[in-house]
């Protein structure tokens, strides 16, 4: 399996604009995590769904942010518009339910710079 | 809510001592304990958890222990290497029937072994 998937790796853009970062969780996974990670405010959970639906979003930020999922292969995570207090690196993880399912998988992370 | 206090922010020790690394959490109801390592610009990596029913956990030079009463569990490294240089995280988890929730981390500690 490739792992969990990010896409951008990295992205620049300017204050006020658009921005979508994408994840493709590990197949079989039924639930998909979003953390953003600072050097202020270390590593924190946006929001969370199980099998396709939001469990707890009380991380997500505020308006701006907004995270979908619409089949259980793809995620995406949105900020509109932007601001440069959103410049951080955005996780993405995925983990199954069962008796193995407490691990986590980190997908390698999409850093966004926001000037 | 839940929240999960880990220190020393920054560790350093000489090749083949032993590091400890200590967090403390607040909810009692927590039940499962991760430690994730993440080296610079990568991903954080499950190395090693412990469930509340058990008092210690080992996996080869790292071990894991946990004192409910207290509520802190710790993180032990022997025989450092290089390799083990990295950012530590610990945090702590209410599991529900799902065997999934939603972790909570702290800070991070940096670990530098020097050789």
């Amino acid at each position: 399996d490739a792992g969990v998937i990010q896409s951008p790796r990295h992205e620049v853009t300017e204050m006020g604009q658009e921005v979508t970062l994408r994840c493709k969780p590990i197949s079989g996974h039924d639930y998909l995590f979003w953390y953003r990670q600072t050097m202020m405010r270390g590593l924190e959970l946006l929001i969370y769904f199980n099998n396709n639906v939001p469990i707890d979003d009380s991380g997500m930020p505020e308006d701006r942010f907004s995270a979908k999922m619409p089949n259980a292969s793809f995620s995406t995570l949105k900020i509109q518009p932007s601001e440069p207090r959103d410049s951080a690196v955005y996780f993405c993880a995925s983990s199954w339910t069962g008796t193995g399912g407490t691990e986590q998988y980190f997908g390698p992370g999409t850093r966004l710079t926001v000037t | 809510g839940e929240n999960v206090e880990q220190h020393p922010s920054t560790l350093s020790v000489q090749e083949g001592d032993s590091a400890v690394i200590k967090c403390t959490y607040s909810d009692s109801a927590s039940n499962y304990f991760p430690w994730y390592k993440q080296e610079l610009g990568k991903r954080p990596q499950l190395i090693i958890d412990i469930r509340s029913n058990v008092g210690e956990k080992k996996d080869q030079r790292i071990a894991v222990t946990l004192n409910k009463t207290a509520k802190h569990f710790s993180l032990h490294i022997t025989e450092t290497q290089p390799e083990d240089s990295a950012v530590y995280f610990c945090a702590a988890v209410v599991l529900g029937s799902s065997n999934t929730g939603k972790l909570i981390f702290g800070q991070g500690t940096t670990l530098q072994v020097k050789p």
